[in-house]
C-alpha cells in the first residue's frame, strides 16, 4: 500500500520560499500511480488544489498561484517537492501531498504539514 | 474553473438516524468516457481527508456500506444510512472531470446532536 509523508520547514518568514517534500512509500513514484499532487488547507478553511504533475507530463498549477509555484519529481529519491516563493500570512496553512490515478486524481492523501508564515 | 457548492454546511445528526450531503457543480461532470469523476471525501478533526466514494457511487475498500454515493450531471449526494459516532467531521465534494484544475465544495462539517 503506497504511503505518502510530507517534510520540510514548519515556520518560514514573510518574502522567503516555502520548501517540501513528499516521500512516497511502498511503492514506486513512477508505476504505482500517476498523478502527485499539493493541495492545502488554511486554519479552519477548506481545501485548496495547488497543482500536481506525473512523472512524464509537465506540471499544472492552480493560475492563483501559478506565478510563484514549482512543483518537481525525483523518481531516484522516490520523492516529489512544493516550492512556494515570496510567501504572506495568507499562505499559513496545512500542506498536503496527495496521489492518484489517471482517472480519479486524488485516491490517497499523506498526514499533512503545518507550516505557519511569521517573522 | 467548476464551481462545487455544497449543502447544507453544517449538519447535526442523531445517532443511528440518516443523513444526506447535497454537492452541486456549475456544469454537468460527465466526462466523454460517460463517467461522472465526482469524489466524496471525510476529513476528522486533526487528519487528512479520506476518500470514501470514486466516480460519483463506487466506494472505496474498507469504507462502510452505510455509505453509498448518487447522482449525475450537476447533482450528486452522499448518503449515511445510520450515523455513528466515527461519522462526526468535514465531508467534502470534489470533481476531477474538467482538470486542471480540480475543484472542492466548501464542505459540510457533520456533528452529533
Amino acid at each position: 500500500q503506497v504511503q505518502l509523508q510530507e517534510s520540510g520547514p514548519g515556520l518560514v518568514k514573510p518574502s522567503e520560499t516555502l520548501s517540501l517534500t513528499c516521500t512516497v512509500s511502498g511503492g514506486s513514484i513512477s508505476s504505482s500511480y500517476y498523478y502527485s499532487s499539493w493541495i492545502r488547507q488554511p486554519p479552519g478553511k477548506g481545501l485548496e488544489w495547488i497543482g500536481h504533475m506525473s512523472y512524464n507530463e509537465r506540471p499544472y498549477y492552480n493560475s492563483s498561484l501559478a506565478s510563484r509555484v514549482t512543483i518537481s519529481v525525483d523518481t531516484s529519491k522516490n520523492q516529489f517537492s512544493l516550492k512556494l516563493a515570496s510567501v504572506t500570512a495568507a499562505d499559513t496553512a496545512v500542506y498536503f501531498c496527495a496521489g492518484g490515478s489517471s482517472s480519479s486524481k486524488i485516491d490517497f492523501w499523506g498526514q499533512g504539514t503545518l507550516v505557519t508564515v511569521s517573522s | 474553473d467548476v464551481v462545487m457548492t455544497q449543502s447544507p454546511l453544517s449538519l447535526p445528526v442523531t445517532l443511528g438516524q440518516p443523513a444526506s450531503i447535497s454537492c452541486r457543480s456549475s456544469q454537468s461532470l460527465v466526462y466523454s468516457d460517460g463517467n461522472a469523476y465526482l469524489s466524496w471525501f471525510h476529513q476528522r478533526p486533526g487528519q487528512s481527508p479520506r476518500r470514501l466514494i470514486y466516480k460519483a457511487s463506487n466506494r472505496d475498500s474498507g469504507v462502510p456500506d452505510r455509505f453509498s454515493g448518487s447522482g449525475s450531471g450537476t447533482d450528486f449526494t452522499l448518503k449515511i444510512s445510520r450515523v455513528e459516532a466515527e461519522d462526526v467531521g468535514v465531508y467534502y465534494c470534489m470533481q476531477g472531470t474538467y482538470w486542471p484544475p480540480v475543484t472542492f465544495g466548501q464542505g459540510t462539517r457533520l456533528e452529533i446532536k
